[in-house]
């Protein structure tokens, strides 16, 4: 069945640091693939998301590029600011079925001033 | 604004006791999702319905029940039956197509004592 693998956290950054999460997946067919964003007692907003390869998703400052021949999609952002703290999802969804999507385990992420 | 609105957002009960999830969407959205959110699992979905009175079970579906009389409305019961049932419970919609992101609710926060 898909699956997603996210790299596990926490990561701890200082604010202006690189920021990347690895994300590779396992998939029939062709998914599509999203990076969602939980805020602390919040749900889950869509950051971005690629629906074919070597399509590039991009918002608010953060990337990632589906890689259809690693199977990967990893979140980057160049300079992160302490409002970025927050646990980062990667999903994906297959083509058939009922448009659910399967999720990774998320990565919570810090950014101390 | 549209949306998706869950209530309440911290729900108290008993063991042995059945408690009701409320989830509303005003985006006109046909598809709804329930998952089910613990820490280091990332989401699990329980139930789904992609259109009015029918829905399907997700992957953990066991000791939980829902409706779909209306469009706008999908609520959730956790029972009695359900072995662990505190959890962060997130409601989401879709619009439809493989490429159309999940829109979620802010989620309701279930302890049971």
């Amino acid at each position: 069945g898909d699956s997603v693998t996210q790299m596990e956290g926490p990561v701890t950054l200082s604010e202006e640091a690189f920021l990347t999460i690895n994300c590779t997946y396992t998939a029939t067919g062709y998914p599509s693939l999203f990076w969602y964003v939980q805020y602390p007692g919040e749900g889950l907003q869509l950051l971005l998301k690629a629906t074919k390869a070597d399509d590039k998703g991009s918002n608010k400052g953060f990337e990632a590029t589906y890689r259809k021949e690693t199977t990967s999609f990893h979140l980057e952002k160049g300079s992160v600011q302490v409002s970025d703290s927050a646990v980062y999802f990667c999903a994906l969804r297959t083509r058939a079925g009922s448009y659910q999507l399967t999720f990774g385990k998320g990565t919570k992420l810090s950014v101390i001033p | 604004d549209g949306g998706i609105t869950q209530s309440p957002k911290y729900l108290f009960r008993k063991e042995g006791q059945n408690v009701t999830l409320s989830c509303e969407q005003n985006l006109n959205h046909d598809a709804m999702y329930w998952y089910r959110q613990d820490p280091g699992q990332g989401l699990r979905l329980i139930y789904y319905s992609q259109i009015v009175n029918d829905f399907q079970k997700g992957d953990i579906a066991e000791g939980y029940s829902v409706s779909r009389e209306k469009k706008e409305s999908f609520p959730l019961t956790v029972t009695s039956a359900q072995k662990n049932p505190t959890a962060f419970y997130l409601c989401a919609s879709i619009e439809g197509g493989p490429n159309s992101p999940l829109h979620f609710g802010n989620g309701t926060r279930l302890t049971v004592t």
